[in-house]
């Protein structure tokens, strides 16, 4: 059974990056997409990008100045990162298995960037 | 963006009712659509693929249809477990895109 967890500081500083990792247990990242999507507290859902394990990625165009996001096949991990964050940044961040269609999710990480 | 637009935001239904939400996207995306349950506090969690396909491990009483622009989620016989916020999400195109969701209640 594929398993995602998400981890990183539950705090962010106005300004500063934001950085997550997401374990996955119970299946390669190399055999398939994955992809970060976030939800702000009471809202609705939104894809902020994806990798695949060659290394190529695809960003949404609205945050793919600031955005990060890397693999590393080693430690079966994701990670994500996204720079000079604002208040409109806070949102529970999700790591999901799959480009299009997301079969499998994290439990979820909030992060709450603070003043 | 292709913008997804579900109806109705939520709704109110009884134990064993039929429940049909609509989702329509801005413009043409096949059959490429997908849907979600969400309960509070949890991660969403694929119901539908492709517009009519059941994931498996998924209960028979959901279902959906449609292509082109316009799609369908149909719970047959409500159940207290249904208690959600059921999203619709595109993915034809990137990026890949949400409906605003739907909260289903209990009457």
């Amino acid at each position: 059974q594929v398993q995602l967890q998400e981890s990183g500081p539950g705090l962010v500083k106005l300004s500063e990056a934001l950085s997550l990792t997401c374990t996955v247990s119970g299946g390669s990242i190399s055999d398939h997409y994955w992809s970060w999507i976030r939800q702000p507290p009471g809202k609705g859902l939104e894809w902020i990008g994806y990798i695949y394990y060659s290394g190529s990625t695809n960003y949404n165009p609205s945050l793919k100045s600031r955005v990060t996001i890397s693999g590393d096949p080693s430690k079966n991990q994701l990670s994500l990162k996204l720079s000079s964050v604002t208040a409109a940044d806070t949102a529970v961040y999700y790591c999901a298995r799959g480009g299009r269609t997301f079969d499998y999710w994290g439990q979820g990480s909030l992060v709450t960037v603070s003043s | 963006d292709i913008q997804m637009t579900q109806s109705p935001s939520s709704l109110s239904a009884s134990v064993g009712d039929r429940v049909t939400i609509t989702c329509q996207a801005s413009q043409d995306i096949n059959n490429f659509l997908n849907w979600y349950q969400q309960k509070p506090g949890k991660a969403p969690n694929l119901l539908i693929y492709d517009a009519s396909n059941l994931q498996t491990g998924v209960p028979s009483r959901f279902s959906g249809s449609g292509s082109g622009t316009d799609f369908s989620f149909t719970i047959s016989s409500l159940q207290p477990e249904d208690i959600a916020t059921y999203y619709c999400q595109q993915n034809d195109n990137l990026p890949r895109t949400f409906g605003q969701g739907t909260k289903v209640e209990i009457k």
